[in-house]
């Protein structure tokens, strides 16, 4: 089954911050983020790995709650470039595994 | 580092033919390679794992002979689509995970095939 994201959409002002959350209903070894904007693959964000981590860098980060078995993204003092849609890609295994993607959250950061 | 690279972008083709897409790994070895389609806001759909020397894994209810997959290196991975219809229209993205963190994915930039 597919992970559920939430919000489905935000409208952000520049500088303003963001949680997008990433919640499955399998037990998960590992997350993965990603922003796609239109008509364009998805670009890798991060990786989160089972055993609760939390990750970052400047301005975007995230945690990883395996017990809960979800994820949330966190996007600090927005820029413009931060639109686009996010997916989360959740993983079963600690190997290759495919990933099954997020329902995913369209954002958008205006002047 | 960790590249990825598709052919065609674009591709319009009529309906019957059939059309083969590349993905290639540019700057690391690729063990595993996936296959993703995608619908106008919609999330991405894995369509099958493509391993190295070996048949490709096709998920729940996609066609095996409609959908060719044959990754015939560790960088190169092809997938045909044949006979296409109209219905076949989409994006379709590949993505490669390295051999040695196996657990990431990396993707390509994507082929919009049109069949008219």
């Amino acid at each position: 089954q597919q992970p559920v994201q939430s919000p489905q959409a935000v409208i952000l002002r520049e500088g303003e911050d963001a949680v997008i959350n990433c919640s499955s209903s399998k037990a998960l070894y590992s997350v993965h983020w990603y922003r796609q904007k239109h008509g364009e693959a998805p670009v890798f964000l991060m990786i989160l790995l089972k055993g609760g981590e939390q990750k970052g860098h400047e301005k975007i980060s995230a945690s990883f709650n395996e017990k809960k078995q979800q994820s949330s993204l966190y996007l600090t003092a927005s820029q413009l470039s931060y639109s686009g849609t996010y997916f989360c890609g959740t993983g079963n295994t600690g190997t290759a595994s495919k990933l099954t993607f997020g329902t995913g959250t369209r954002l958008q950061v205006t002047l | 580092g960790a590249v990825v690279s598709q052919h065609p972008s674009r591709v319009i083709c009529k309906s019957g033919t059939s059309v083969k897409i590349e993905c290639r790994s540019l700057d690391f070895q690729a063990t595993t390679m996936f296959w993703y389609r995608q619908f106008p806001k919609q999330s991405l759909m894995l369509m099958a794992t493509s391993n190295e020397g070996s048949k490709a894994t096709y998920e729940q209810g996609v066609e095996k002979d409609k959908f060719l997959i044959n990754h015939a290196s560790l960088t190169l991975s092809t997938l045909t689509v044949t006979s296409a219809h109209p219905e076949d229209s989409s994006f379709y993205i590949c993505s490669a995970a390295p051999g040695q963190r196996n657990y990431e994915q990396y993707f390509g930039p994507g082929t919009r095939l049109t069949v008219t």
